[in-house]
């Protein structure tokens, strides 16, 4: 099994409510990451877990806020969000401790705030 | 972080060989040059990597200079399921154990049948 799982798909969110989305991976890796794309752009890296506990915080604003609760799960809390936070959000992991591991990413969630 | 310079986009006819180039004139001693790509609809995905010497997978091949400062992602026999969004990557190593995988432009290939 070579899957990064991200629920849901799609969501569409006003900027009152409170959504969560989720990442699911089984082989075995212990960072994971999350990223934010918007279209026709590269992806940014938002954050970074290792052995479950948060590593790397890109300044992302406290509306988003990361959770792993174990080895296989890593959520992203939504909170807040403004119209420009629109973007495709994407989850993937990797065995941490060498420069050439290769990060495995899910195909995202593209998420609307309106 | 080094920087890696990209064209925004290259066209291929299916069947012939592709080569997409990537500048990376600041490069350190101890980067590793990393390629990705990303199909439409799709999470990027891992194509290759490479230190100083050549380097072959099943995907594609990674020809590096001799002085490091540009990288060629060869791909030999171009098909459709290849038009991708084309990413050239310095890892970086930051935050103890974790390393940042940063993705600049990338090349916009487009596959002509």
């Amino acid at each position: 099994d070579t899957e990064v799982t991200q629920t849901p798909k799609h969501l569409v969110m006003g900027m009152t409510n409170k959504k969560s989305l989720k990442c699911e991976q089984h082989m075995g890796h212990r960072a994971m990451y999350w990223y934010k794309q918007k279209a026709k752009k590269p992806p940014e890296l938002m954050f970074v877990y290792s052995y479950e506990k948060l590593s790397i915080n890109e300044s992302v604003p406290s509306r988003f806020s990361p959770e792993c609760p174990n080895s296989s799960l890593l959520n992203l809390h939504l909170h807040a969000l403004q119209p420009e936070d629109s973007a495709l959000y994407l989850c993937a992991s990797s065995h941490p401790g060498t420069i050439n591991e290769k990060l495995f990413f899910g195909s995202g969630t593209q998420l609307s705030v309106l | 972080d080094a920087k890696t310079t990209q064209p925004n986009s290259m066209e291929s006819n299916e069947e012939e060989p592709v080569h997409l180039p990537c500048n990376h004139s600041t490069i350190s001693g101890t980067d590793y040059i990393h390629w990705y790509r990303q199909l439409p609809s799709q999470g990027p995905e891992y194509v290759i990597h490479g230190l100083t010497s050549n380097v072959n997978n099943r995907m594609a091949s990674l020809a590096i200079a001799e002085d490091r400062k540009s990288s060629t992602l060869i791909l030999h026999r171009a098909t459709l399921r290849d038009a991708a969004v084309y990413y050239c990557i310095l890892r970086d190593r930051s935050g103890g154990s974790n390393y940042k995988l940063t993705f600049g432009k990338g090349t916009l290939l487009t596959v002509n049948p």
